[in-house]
């Protein structure tokens, strides 16, 4: 089958540091991408890894472990406005389709 | 460009009604997805689509059906609503192949099965 599994809630303050984990078991494994959802939104992209190592985005850092099957997102100088939850997706089938995590949400407190 | 259309925006179906859940797109996008989100929960992939005229499963297809004939639309129908049902549906499309890594979203539709 096809699963992924990331922390159901992560807590920070305002300015820190905070890495949300994801590991994957998907078939025909493409990439790993990074969704930010806001209550009542939609999700957004914010990164994508195909191959392994990191991709940096402005606060936003993405890192891919193909090789253990493992990921993570790091969000640096935390602001309010990040509180929001956060999915993990990974591009499987080829190519041909995305499964999403269970979604991890973080609370940043001023 | 508007990118990702989804209408309506929120619905309310009696059990066993029938709905269409539209979804339109104006970027060419060769690929198009339906997926669904329960309360606190990630997305299931409902139906997904490569190209017009092509379709396939998801995780969770039962109780919908798709078609895709132009390249531009991907309508979601719901034939006999369930209480189970009741979720928010998200349409989103992206350009496939090597480069289709960003998957774009639609506003959602809210559906109240009751």
């Amino acid at each position: 089958g096809q699963s992924l599994e990331q922390p159901s809630e992560v807590t920070a303050v305002e300015g820190a540091i905070v890495q949300i984990n994801c590991t994957y078991q998907t078939s025909g494994f493409y990439g790993l991408s990074w969704y930010q959802q806001h209550d009542g939104g939609a999700p957004t992209f914010l990164s994508y890894n195909a191959l392994d190592g990191l991709e940096e985005t402005g606060r936003f850092s993405s890192f891919l472990s193909r090789s253990d099957s493992y990921g993570y997102l790091l969000l640096q100088e935390l602001q309010m406005k990040d509180s929001a939850s956060y999915f993990c997706a990974a591009r499987g089938n080829y190519g041909q389709n995305f499964v999403f995590g269970p979604g991890t949400r973080l609370s940043v407190l001023p | 460009n508007a990118g990702v259309t989804q209408t309506p925006k929120f619905r309310i179906l009696k059990i066993g009604q029938s709905m269409t859940l539209q979804c339109t797109q104006d970027m060419n996008h060769n690929y198009m997805y339906w997926y669904r989100q329960d309360p606190g929960m990630g997305l299931k992939l409902i139906y997904y689509s490569v190209g017009a005229g092509i379709t396939d499963k998801g995780e969770v297809p039962n109780g919908y059906n798709v078609s895709r004939s132009t390249t531009e639309d991907f309508p979601l129908r719901l034939e006999l609503a369930a209480p189970s049902q009741t979720s928010v549906y998200f349409c989103a499309s992206s350009r496939g192949g090597l480069g289709g890594n960003i998957q774009y979203f639609g506003a959602g539709t809210r559906l109240s099965v009751l």
